[in-house]
């Protein structure tokens, strides 16, 4: 059974310091997704990772994949408290349509 | 574009009473899924389409929920009866590519429905 696990659940952090989230997954996956979601809000697509190695980036977030690992990472640069918000990682089953989503990462950035 | 639509935003009924969501998916987009979201079970994926045909359902937890996709501009999530444990936020959610492994795979959401039921 796929199963994604991420850490830290809960991150509180001040601005201008860097931070990563980890998502951890149990079992070999071609596809890992990032997503956003602001609080009472929908999600909102950030990244899709496809192949080990794989690195993207967009302003101050930059996620990567390690499919030997099982492990990608959502790094938070220089944080400002706009990024607030909670981030949710998901893997491909492999069935080509089922997520498995991890429980989310809420991080809260303070001035 | 208006993105993914759901109605209503919000509902609250009382246990017993018969709950219908709407969703109306980006034109164009030939996948749809309905998710629920809750503190303790996260996100669960209750069904798919693909060109409008449900293809699992697996993931809808009991008889009394039911999906249906009419054509490829409307879908309705029915409960009923609604129960109290069925309170939860349920998203819509459309996609062009997916299942194609591209990185323009992605998933758009619907703004939810958050349903309470008493």
């Amino acid at each position: 059974e796929l199963k994604v696990e991420q850490n830290p659940l809960f991150l509180s952090m001040q601005e201008g310091k860097n931070y990563t989230i980890y998502c951890n997954y149990s079992t070999t996956s071609d596809r890992l997704y990032w997503y956003r979601q602001d609080p009472g809000k929908s999600l909102e697509s950030l990244f899709v990772l496809l192949s080990n190695g794989a690195v993207k980036q967009e302003g101050r977030l930059m996620a990567s994949l390690d499919t030997k690992a099982r492990l990608s990472t959502l790094h938070i640069t220089a944080a400002v408290h706009d990024l607030s918000a909670t981030y949710f990682c998901a893997v491909d089953r492999d069935s080509n349509y089922q997520l498995i989503w991890g429980a989310g990462t809420k991080l809260i950035i303070k001035p | 574009d208006a993105g993914v639509i759901q109605s209503p935003r919000h509902e609250v009924t009382e246990m017993g009473q018969e709950v219908t969501l709407r969703c109306k998916p980006i034109s164009g987009h030939n996948s749809l899924f309905w998710y629920r979201q809750t503190m303790m079970r996260g996100l669960e994926l209750l069904i798919y389409f693909n060109n409008n045909v449900p293809i699992d359902d697996s993931g809808m937890p009991e008889d009394r929920f039911s999906a249906k996709m009419p054509n490829a501009s409307f879908s309705t999530l029915k409960i009923q009866p609604s129960e109290p444990r069925d309170s939860a936020v349920y998203f819509c959610a459309s996609s062009p590519l997916w299942g194609r492994k591209t990185t323009n795979e992605k998933l758009f959401f619907g703004s939810g429905t958050q349903l309470s039921v008493l």
